[in-house]
């Protein structure tokens, strides 16, 4: 299985702030990795698939990018609303595996 | 628009078999992988396995053969069926829609909670 490390587990920033979130496989899944958000009581949704795409409606301050077996998002002047938990999955190949999540506190 | 409607028991007794249905509406099955992903009290999620648009399924072995994925074209919804349950398989359960060169999981169900216990 590919193993897939998230940090960090939480981080606490403020409104305008930049924060990075990081994933770490040890296996080069190329572009195979995307990104969820997940707020309390609700299903993770789709942020960024393929590596860096962004999924529709998504706003422009998140971004992702992959370099071997680490891949990151950044999210760029945070707001209130992106109080979230943060997934990565590989799906390079089976079984697709998650990261651990980050919690995002702002 | 893609909605997801997932069903189950909620109580399930250790040894038993957890029977669980996603409801597809907005889009036929048969155009797409679907999977089920779980989600376990500390929040951890695991992808259970998918069944594709032909029908053939592929699963996680971390279930060491428990599981098996259906579905019915005919009511357009997927199941899933994991045998000889027991507590570590308490959580939440998603279907997700599988699409895209990458296999992108979008929308997803809002999940269903099912707990083991005696």
């Amino acid at each position: 299985d590919i193993q897939v490390t998230q940090t960090p587990t939480s981080l606490s920033a403020s409104v305008g702030d930049e924060v990075t979130i990081t994933c770490r496989t040890n296996f080069n899944p190329r572009n195979f990795l995307n990104w969820y958000q997940q707020k309390p009581g609700k299903a993770p949704s789709l942020l960024i698939f393929g590596a860096s795409t962004l999924q529709t409606g998504v706003p422009l301050r998140f971004s992702a990018s992959t370099s071997g077996t680490q891949s990151s998002l950044t999210i760029d002047n945070l707001q209130p609303e992106d109080s979230a938990t943060y997934f990565c999955q590989q799906t390079y190949s089976t079984p697709w595996t998650f990261g651990q999540g980050t919690r995002v506190e702002v | 628009q893609v909605h997801l409607d997932e069903a189950g028991p909620g109580l399930v007794k250790p040894s038993e078999i957890l029977s669980l249905t996603c409801t597809v509406s907005g889009d036929s099955i048969n155009n797409y992988y679907w999977s089920w992903i779980r989600q376990s009290p500390e929040k951890t999620l695991e992808w259970i396995g998918y069944i594709d648009d032909t029908g053939s399924t592929k699963y996680n072995p971390s279930l060491k053969g428990r599981g098996s994925i259906s579905r019915d074209t005919s009511k357009n919804h997927i199941s899933l069926f994991l045998k000889d349950v027991r507590e570590g398989d308490t959580g939440v359960y998603y279907c997700s829609r599988v699409g895209g060169r990458v296999w992108w999981s979008d929308p997803w169900g809002q999940g269903t909670l099912v707990t083991v216990s005696s």
